[in-house]
Protein backbone atom coordinates (compact mmCIF):
# COMPACT_ATOMS: atom_id res chain seq x y z
CA UNK A 1 0.00 0.00 0.00
CA UNK A 2 1.84 3.66 -0.86
CA UNK A 3 2.22 5.80 1.93
CA UNK A 4 3.44 9.64 1.45
CA UNK A 5 4.65 10.91 4.82
CA UNK A 6 5.04 14.56 4.53
CA UNK A 7 7.27 16.53 7.44
CA UNK A 8 5.24 18.66 9.85
CA UNK A 9 4.29 22.18 9.85
CA UNK A 10 6.36 25.77 9.47
CA UNK A 11 5.92 29.27 10.31
CA UNK A 12 8.41 31.18 8.31
CA UNK A 13 9.42 34.95 8.01
CA UNK A 14 8.67 36.61 4.94
CA UNK A 15 11.48 36.72 2.56
CA UNK A 16 12.95 33.14 3.86
CA UNK A 17 12.58 29.88 2.36
CA UNK A 18 10.89 26.50 3.23
CA UNK A 19 11.80 22.96 2.47
CA UNK A 20 9.53 20.11 2.46
CA UNK A 21 10.39 16.54 2.51
CA UNK A 22 8.01 13.58 1.32
CA UNK A 23 8.71 10.03 2.29
CA UNK A 24 7.10 7.34 -0.19
CA UNK A 25 6.87 4.02 1.17
CA UNK A 26 4.97 0.98 -0.29
CA UNK A 27 5.50 1.08 -3.92
CA UNK A 28 8.21 2.14 -6.25
CA UNK A 29 9.78 5.00 -6.09
CA UNK A 30 11.95 6.23 -9.38
CA UNK A 31 9.53 5.07 -11.97
CA UNK A 32 6.82 7.47 -10.31
CA UNK A 33 5.98 10.89 -10.83
CA UNK A 34 5.95 13.00 -7.54
CA UNK A 35 3.60 16.20 -7.77
CA UNK A 36 4.09 19.29 -5.41
CA UNK A 37 0.37 21.13 -5.18
CA UNK A 38 -0.58 23.81 -2.65
CA UNK A 39 -3.78 25.16 -0.95
CA UNK A 40 -4.49 28.14 -0.03
CA UNK A 41 -7.21 28.48 3.39
CA UNK A 42 -10.31 28.75 1.30
CA UNK A 43 -9.15 28.13 -1.72
CA UNK A 44 -8.75 25.47 -4.59
CA UNK A 45 -5.94 23.41 -5.45
CA UNK A 46 -2.97 24.38 -7.65
CA UNK A 47 -0.09 22.07 -9.08
CA UNK A 48 3.21 23.91 -8.73
CA UNK A 49 5.72 21.32 -10.58
CA UNK A 50 7.05 17.64 -10.06
CA UNK A 51 9.24 15.22 -11.37
CA UNK A 52 9.79 11.37 -12.41
CA UNK A 53 12.75 10.23 -10.17
CA UNK A 54 14.29 8.10 -13.04
CA UNK A 55 14.52 10.35 -15.40
CA UNK A 56 15.89 13.08 -12.96
CA UNK A 57 14.42 16.61 -14.67
CA UNK A 58 11.72 18.22 -12.80
CA UNK A 59 8.86 20.23 -14.57
CA UNK A 60 7.75 23.47 -12.71
CA UNK A 61 4.34 25.21 -13.48
CA UNK A 62 5.65 28.91 -14.75
CA UNK A 63 4.04 30.41 -11.86
CA UNK A 64 6.35 29.35 -9.45
CA UNK A 65 9.63 29.22 -12.19
CA UNK A 66 12.97 30.49 -10.30
CA UNK A 67 11.56 30.20 -6.79
CA UNK A 68 10.47 26.83 -6.65
CA UNK A 69 12.91 23.15 -6.18
CA UNK A 70 11.62 19.95 -6.32
CA UNK A 71 14.34 16.71 -5.81
CA UNK A 72 14.45 13.59 -5.02
CA UNK A 73 16.15 11.19 -2.99
CA UNK A 74 16.48 7.89 -4.57
CA UNK A 75 18.26 6.26 -1.69
CA UNK A 76 15.82 7.62 1.06
CA UNK A 77 12.87 7.10 -0.95
CA UNK A 78 12.15 10.82 -0.41
CA UNK A 79 11.23 14.26 -2.37
CA UNK A 80 11.58 17.56 -1.16
CA UNK A 81 10.19 21.29 -2.71
CA UNK A 82 12.01 23.85 -1.78
CA UNK A 83 10.16 27.42 -2.32
CA UNK A 84 12.05 30.53 -2.31
CA UNK A 85 11.12 34.39 -1.45
CA UNK A 86 8.18 33.74 0.66
CA UNK A 87 5.67 35.75 1.03
CA UNK A 88 1.91 35.94 3.18
CA UNK A 89 0.43 34.87 0.11
CA UNK A 90 3.03 31.15 -0.11
CA UNK A 91 0.29 30.49 2.95
CA UNK A 92 -0.97 27.68 2.21
CA UNK A 93 -1.23 23.38 2.61
CA UNK A 94 1.17 22.02 0.61
CA UNK A 95 0.59 18.63 -0.94
CA UNK A 96 2.88 16.35 -2.41
CA UNK A 97 1.16 13.43 -4.98
CA UNK A 98 2.81 10.46 -6.57
CA UNK A 99 1.22 8.81 -10.04
CA UNK A 100 2.01 7.16 -13.33
CA UNK A 101 2.83 10.42 -14.94
CA UNK A 102 3.53 14.46 -14.00
CA UNK A 103 -0.17 15.25 -14.22
CA UNK A 104 -1.55 12.27 -12.16
CA UNK A 105 -2.27 11.92 -8.28
CA UNK A 106 -3.19 8.96 -7.20
CA UNK A 107 -1.98 8.56 -3.81
CA UNK A 108 -1.35 12.27 -2.00
CA UNK A 109 0.44 12.80 1.25
CA UNK A 110 -1.18 14.28 4.54
CA UNK A 111 -0.23 18.13 3.33
CA UNK A 112 1.67 20.26 5.41
CA UNK A 113 1.14 24.18 6.62
CA UNK A 114 3.24 26.84 5.57
CA UNK A 115 2.47 29.80 7.71
CA UNK A 116 4.15 32.83 6.55
CA UNK A 117 3.92 35.53 8.39
CA UNK A 118 6.03 38.55 9.97
CA UNK B 1 -3.01 26.82 -19.26
CA UNK B 2 -6.24 24.84 -19.70
CA UNK B 3 -9.21 26.36 -17.65
CA UNK B 4 -11.50 23.84 -16.15
CA UNK B 5 -14.94 25.21 -15.04
CA UNK B 6 -16.97 23.17 -12.29
CA UNK B 7 -20.66 23.92 -12.07
CA UNK B 8 -22.70 24.58 -9.49
CA UNK B 9 -19.91 25.62 -7.04
CA UNK B 10 -21.95 25.09 -4.04
CA UNK B 11 -25.26 22.57 -3.73
CA UNK B 12 -27.38 21.59 -0.52
CA UNK B 13 -28.60 17.80 -1.23
CA UNK B 14 -30.09 15.08 1.44
CA UNK B 15 -29.25 11.47 1.76
CA UNK B 16 -30.30 9.48 -0.87
CA UNK B 17 -30.67 12.48 -3.38
CA UNK B 18 -28.95 11.80 -6.93
CA UNK B 19 -26.07 14.63 -7.15
CA UNK B 20 -24.79 15.58 -10.74
CA UNK B 21 -21.99 18.09 -10.81
CA UNK B 22 -20.44 19.20 -14.32
CA UNK B 23 -16.48 20.01 -15.86
CA UNK B 24 -16.27 22.06 -18.66
CA UNK B 25 -12.68 22.57 -19.88
CA UNK B 26 -11.53 25.41 -22.27
CA UNK B 27 -10.38 23.05 -24.95
CA UNK B 28 -10.65 19.27 -25.99
CA UNK B 29 -8.69 17.02 -23.48
CA UNK B 30 -10.32 13.85 -24.37
CA UNK B 31 -11.14 11.47 -21.77
CA UNK B 32 -7.63 13.09 -19.65
CA UNK B 33 -10.42 13.96 -16.59
CA UNK B 34 -9.89 13.36 -13.13
CA UNK B 35 -12.35 13.43 -10.40
CA UNK B 36 -11.18 14.09 -6.37
CA UNK B 37 -13.09 14.28 -3.07
CA UNK B 38 -11.98 16.16 -0.11
CA UNK B 39 -13.31 16.57 3.51
CA UNK B 40 -12.49 19.52 5.27
CA UNK B 41 -9.33 19.38 7.13
CA UNK B 42 -7.92 16.13 4.85
CA UNK B 43 -5.99 15.57 1.83
CA UNK B 44 -7.90 15.43 -1.57
CA UNK B 45 -8.51 11.65 -2.47
CA UNK B 46 -8.95 10.53 -5.72
CA UNK B 47 -12.10 8.89 -7.07
CA UNK B 48 -12.44 8.81 -10.88
CA UNK B 49 -9.90 8.53 -13.62
CA UNK B 50 -10.03 9.03 -17.17
CA UNK B 51 -12.95 10.30 -17.41
CA UNK B 52 -15.14 6.99 -16.26
CA UNK B 53 -13.13 4.84 -14.17
CA UNK B 54 -13.11 4.14 -10.54
CA UNK B 55 -10.49 4.20 -8.22
CA UNK B 56 -9.59 1.27 -5.89
CA UNK B 57 -12.12 0.97 -3.41
CA UNK B 58 -14.32 3.74 -4.55
CA UNK B 59 -18.07 2.60 -4.43
CA UNK B 60 -20.53 2.28 -7.39
CA UNK B 61 -22.55 5.13 -6.46
CA UNK B 62 -20.00 7.22 -8.10
CA UNK B 63 -19.27 7.21 -11.54
CA UNK B 64 -18.39 9.79 -14.07
CA UNK B 65 -18.82 10.14 -17.97
CA UNK B 66 -18.16 12.90 -20.75
CA UNK B 67 -15.29 13.50 -23.19
CA UNK B 68 -14.04 16.31 -24.92
CA UNK B 69 -15.03 19.07 -22.99
CA UNK B 70 -18.21 18.13 -20.97
CA UNK B 71 -17.68 16.32 -18.43
CA UNK B 72 -19.92 15.04 -15.05
CA UNK B 73 -19.98 13.22 -11.95
CA UNK B 74 -22.94 11.67 -10.34
CA UNK B 75 -23.21 10.51 -6.86
CA UNK B 76 -26.44 8.26 -7.03
CA UNK B 77 -28.25 8.09 -3.67
CA UNK B 78 -25.67 9.95 -1.43
CA UNK B 79 -24.35 9.04 1.40
CA UNK B 80 -23.29 10.99 4.73
CA UNK B 81 -19.84 10.55 3.94
CA UNK B 82 -20.32 11.88 0.80
CA UNK B 83 -20.69 15.31 2.17
CA UNK B 84 -17.38 17.35 0.80
CA UNK B 85 -15.97 19.39 -1.71
CA UNK B 86 -15.22 17.74 -5.53
CA UNK B 87 -12.62 19.01 -7.39
CA UNK B 88 -12.17 18.03 -11.87
CA UNK B 89 -9.05 17.84 -12.75
CA UNK B 90 -7.40 17.90 -16.04
CA UNK B 91 -3.77 15.60 -16.57
CA UNK B 92 -4.37 16.14 -20.97
CA UNK B 93 -1.17 19.10 -21.06
CA UNK B 94 1.26 20.31 -18.99
CA UNK B 95 0.20 21.91 -16.35
CA UNK B 96 -2.41 19.97 -14.94
CA UNK B 97 -5.23 22.19 -13.26
CA UNK B 98 -7.85 21.88 -11.38
CA UNK B 99 -11.17 23.38 -11.45
CA UNK B 100 -12.47 25.51 -8.25
CA UNK B 101 -14.70 23.01 -6.93
CA UNK B 102 -17.99 21.76 -6.00
CA UNK B 103 -19.09 21.90 -2.21
CA UNK B 104 -21.95 19.49 -1.22
CA UNK B 105 -23.67 19.95 1.72
CA UNK B 106 -26.50 18.71 3.69
CA UNK B 107 -29.82 20.43 3.18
Amino acid sequence: QVQLVQSGAEVKKPGSSVKVSCKASGGPFRSYSINWLRQAPGQGLEWMGGLIPMLGTPNYAQKFQGRVTITADELSNTAYMELTGLGSEDTAVYYCARGGTLMVCDHWGQGTLVTVSP
Amino acid sequence: DIQMTQSPSSLSASVGDRVTITCRASQSISTYLNWHQQKPGNAPKPLIYAASSLQSGVPSRFSGSGSGTDFTLTITSLQPEDFATYYCQQSYSMPPTFGGGTKVEIK
